[in-house]
């Protein structure tokens, strides 16, 4: 089993809150990435990062922010949410080197009312 | 045109039955592929990688065609429990080792 944790699994909230979601790994992997899903419909990616202090905005555009300031920690920060925010967040990790697969959380289920 | 293509199903099969999934992926480049498998409302989880050569794990066998840039995924004795959506996955090393999933095929074993 991979070693990567995502707080909390659930979280709604009312609209305007500021969120963190957290997402750690205790595999020392460089890369971390964070997905966002809708039930039924397919990953889009919408930030990545290949080391400390290395972040890149992914395919979706996403109003969220991120941070890489240790290596096993990749948290994911909304500054004011809103219902389309609504949505599962998915954060995974790999190792370098080729042929490496990703590791998944088990993501957080976010809800804004 | 999308990095990777699947058909979206879904297949509804039978207890025991053998199915087969495909995946072509757009970009030559891509070099490591991989299948998930995800159920609902859950991550995905790496079901096995594909090699070029081919691969089996247990029940199932991958295999990937590079000249024809596809890959497939082969089910034998299809088991209740494999209802599931496997994603197709191929990574890139020309964008930085990137990850491209396609949108998944749906899978139900009917008792």
């Amino acid at each position: 089993e991979a070693d990567i944790y995502q707080t909390p699994r659930y979280l709604v909230i009312g609209t305007g809150k500021k969120i963190t979601l957290e997402c750690s790994q205790t595999m020392g992997h460089d890369k971390m990435y964070w997905y966002q899903q809708d039930p039924g419909m397919e990953l889009h990616l919408i930030h990545y990062s290949y080391g400390v202090n290395s972040t890149e905005k992914g395919d979706l555009s996403s109003e969220s922010t991120v941070s890489r300031i240790r290596t096993e920690h990749f948290p994911l920060t909304l500054e004011s949410a809103r219902p389309s925010h609504t949505s599962q967040y998915l954060c995974a990790s790999s190792d370098r080197g080729t042929g490496r697969p990703q590791h998944f959380g088990d993501g957080t289920r976010l809800s804004i009312l | 045109r999308k990095e990777v293509e699947q058909d979206p199903g879904p297949f509804n099969v039978p207890e025991g039955a053998t199915v087969a999934f495909n995946c072509t992926y757009s970009n030559s480049a891509s070099q490591s592929f991989f299948w998930y498998r995800q159920d609902c409302r859950k991550e995905p989880k790496l079901l096995m990688s594909v090699y070029s050569s081919g691969n089996e794990d247990g029940r199932f066998t991958a295999q990937l065609n590079r000249a024809s840039q596809y890959i497939s995924l082969l089910i034998r004795d299809s088991k209740l429990s494999d209802s599931a959506t496997y994603l197709c996955v191929v990574n890139r090393k020309d964008t930085g080792n990137q990850f491209y999933f396609g949108t998944g095929t749906s899978l139900t074993v009917i008792p």
